[in-house]
């Protein structure tokens, strides 16, 4: 079975332009959620979709927005970057969501913003 | 509101000791915690969970956790650590504060484990 899929691996982008992300989930797996991942503020939580609907949201500003595919793959944008911007976002896949579901989580993608 | 506290940035280990990685949560109602390792320019991967049932939890690569409620900890151990064990390793519990279903998980500041030859 194949892993999370995130393409892609790096990006370099200047400040003021925008990034598209994109995340393949497992096979059968319907939840994906995104986070960032920064040395100084460690791994935090973007959002996370079920069946094309965000059904929970960080605290992050409105520049940051996704969307779930029918197929369950799923996308982060982030518009306006910032050179705080700069992480590691990672995406994970999960199946239903009860408490007890570990999360399956990609390589991430290696964001720069210069 | 859930959290998880790593008080040690890094933990140094000498091959073959065993190994401790500190763990300590708040949350209201019943814990869902997690440990995680991320090895260098990779994601994460699951290592073990604790939902209910025994207090020590067996996980992946020889890793175990207790969980202790009067304490409110959930350290991660290995009885003999490996040099292939050094990495970002990270505390977790699931955010169920929301009241609804999620895979929101709440991570700690992450320690890393350096075991040396």
């Amino acid at each position: 079975k194949a892993g999370v899929t995130q393409t892609p691996r790096y990006l370099i982008k200047t400040r003021g332009q925008q990034v598209t992300l994109s995340c393949s989930p497992i096979s059968g797996h319907r939840s994906v959620s995104w986070y960032q991942q920064t040395p100084g503020q460690g791994l935090q939580f973007l959002f996370e979709y079920f069946s094309e609907t965000q059904r929970n949201k960080g605290n992050f500003p409105g520049r940051f927005s996704g969307r779930q595919f029918s197929n369950s793959r799923s996308e982060m944008n982030v518009s306006t970057l910032e050179l705080g911007d700069s992480a590691l976002y990672l995406c994970a896949s999960s199946g239903e969501g009860s408490v007890n579901e570990k999360l399956f989580f990609g390589s991430g993608t290696q964001l720069s913003v210069l | 509101a859930q959290s998880v506290a790593q008080p040690e940035d890094q933990v140094n280990v000498a091959e073959g000791n065993p190994l401790t990685v500190k763990c300590t949560y708040s949350v209201s109602g019943n814990p869902y915690l997690f440990w995680y390792v991320q090895y260098p320019n990779r994601g994460l991967q699951f290592l073990l969970k604790y939902i209910t049932g025994d207090n020590l939890v067996k996980g992946s690569y020889g890793f175990e956790a207790e969980f202790n409620k009067s304490q409110t900890s959930f350290h991660l151990k290995k009885p003999s650590a490996l040099v292939s064990d050094s990495a970002l390793y990270f505390c977790a519990v699931r955010d169920i504060g929301g009241g609804g279903a999620t895979n929101k998980l709440i991570f700690g500041t992450g320690t890393l484990l350096a075991v040396q030859p």
